[in-house]
């Protein structure tokens, strides 16, 4: 089965400043797709941004990017210019084409510091 | 258009009742699938459906059952509750079971069993 490891339990960024979220994966499936949720306390999972593994450029959605390392399995999330806003639990995520099934990591708690 | 929609927000169960927990969605998706999500791990595949008629397994099915009837309704049905599934319970839908389409999630239901 598929696993998502996030190995930073928890980050913190200045306001304006820039962040990376690291979260690799192992699978030995070719195709795949990637996704970052936000979880603010109010719980709700909100989509952030979604990888297909066929493509090889990576996705970005304003100021959220992703470095995406099909070989290394690696799945990284970048927030540019931090707001106060975007502090939240971070959730990576794998999703397999075959079986529909999705496989979380445990997450990282964003903290933005004015 | 309400989205995914879930019932209640909050509950408190003895150890051994049973209870049912609601999930709608109103944007005629085939896909709708049932996540815990407990502290310090992300979220985990319980059940999940294609279709009307269709329920199947996912991660960790124990001690929960499911059944669609219509393809707005999943509803999660706790057999006899354990301490054990004291967690936060989240529905999600997509379009088409596809990997290629975003879940969308419920608010999410905050369960405690005594």
């Amino acid at each position: 089965a598929q696993t998502v490891t996030q190995s930073q339990p928890e980050m913190s960024v200045q306001e304006a400043e820039t962040v990376t979220l690291s979260c690799t994966y192992d699978t030995s499936e070719s195709d795949y797709y990637l996704f970052w949720y936000k979880q603010p306390p109010s719980r709700q999972m909100i989509l952030v941004i979604r990888q297909e593994a066929y493509k090889q450029q990576n996705a970005t959605e304003n100021r959220f990017s992703v470095n995406f390392q099909k070989a290394a399995k690696s799945f990284s999330l970048k927030i540019s210019d931090s707001q106060l806003g975007d502090a939240a639990m971070y959730f990576c995520a794998y999703r397999s084409p075959l079986n529909n099934d999705m496989r979380f990591g445990a997450g990282t708690r964003l903290t933005v510091k004015p | 258009n309400a989205g995914v929609t879930q019932t209640p927000k909050f509950q408190v169960l003895k150890t051994g009742q049973s209870m049912t927990l609601q999930c709608a969605q109103d944007m005629n998706h085939e896909y709708m699938s049932w996540y815990r999500q407990d502290p310090g791990m992300g979220l985990r595949l319980i059940h999940y459906s294609v279709g009307a008629g269709i329920t199947d397994q996912g991660e960790v099915p124990n001690g929960y059952n499911v059944s669609r009837s219509t393809t707005e309704d999943f509803p999660l049905r706790l057999l006899s509750a354990a301490p054990s599934q004291t967690s936060v319970y989240f529905c999600a839908s997509s379009y088409s079971p596809g990997a290629r389409d975003t879940q969308y999630f419920g608010p999410g239901t905050r369960l405690t069993v005594l």
